[in-house]
């Protein structure tokens, strides 16, 4: 089967940094992308990896590992307005994106 | 990135009524579209690729029949949720595709709720 797991819920304070984790399984992979939602709103592209390693892109930097299914996103120096769900989304074919369920971080004061 | 459109953003609908979102391509022809579905606090479900000028494949488990889709031109593609119930109350949300990445881009997403 198809399978992305990511936590659920993440709490952190402002400055401080954090590293959400994002497993998968699925039947084909095109690479692995990384959103951003805030509520109500529409989820903001951040990072995506093909090639493992870390893809470093500004503060949204995400790592990949291929063969062990495994991607995660590291957040520094939060701010308040990174209070958001964060989601894993795999292209397992032409253009299908598979999305993990998100994880919703929320940063305090 | 590219640029998508949906109309309307929210809408508010009685039950038994049937309700048409729109999801445009502003700034390049797409020939396949994504329409999914997001219930609160979970994860976007796709329920069905649209293709222009051929019939939409749904995923497992959407009913073609309730949740009609129409890809008549290569920037528009509407999808037509008919005979809403409050359980179709959701955020819709269109993507496209570009056929030289791998990326896809977002519409806003349309919030119906059903009465």
């Amino acid at each position: 089967g198809q399978n992305i797991d990511q936590p659920t819920e993440m709490t952190a304070t402002e400055g401080a940094i954090v590293q959400i984790n994002c497993t998968y399984q699925t039947s084909g992979f095109n690479g692995l992308f990384w959103y951003q939602q805030h509520a109500g709103e529409a989820p903001t592209f951040l990072s995506y990896n093909v090639l493992d390693g870390l893809e470093e892109k500004g503060r949204f930097s995400s790592f990949l590992s291929r063969s062990k299914g495994y991607s995660y996103l590291p957040l520094k120096e939060l701010q308040m307005k990174d209070s958001a769900s964060y989601l894993c989304a795999v292209s397992s074919g032409t253009y299908k994106y598979i999305f993990g369920t998100g994880t919703r971080l929320k940063v305090l004061a | 990135g590219a640029v998508v459109s949906q109309h309307p953003s929210r809408v508010i609908c009685k039950s038994g009524t049937s309700v048409k979102i729109e999801c445009r391509s502003l700034d390049f022809q797409a020939t396949t579209m994504f329409w999914y579905r997001q219930f609160p606090k979970k994860s976007l479900m796709l329920m069905a690729t649209s293709n222009e000028g051929s019939k939409a494949t749904y995923e497992q488990g959407v009913e073609k029949d309730k949740f009609l889709i129409n890809h008549a031109s290569l920037t528009l593609s509407t999808l037509t949720v008919t005979s809403a119930h409050p359980e179709d109350s959701s955020f819709y949300i269109c993507t496209t595709v570009r056929s030289s990445y791998n990326e896809q881009f977002f519409g806003p997403g349309t919030r119906l709720t059903v009465l």
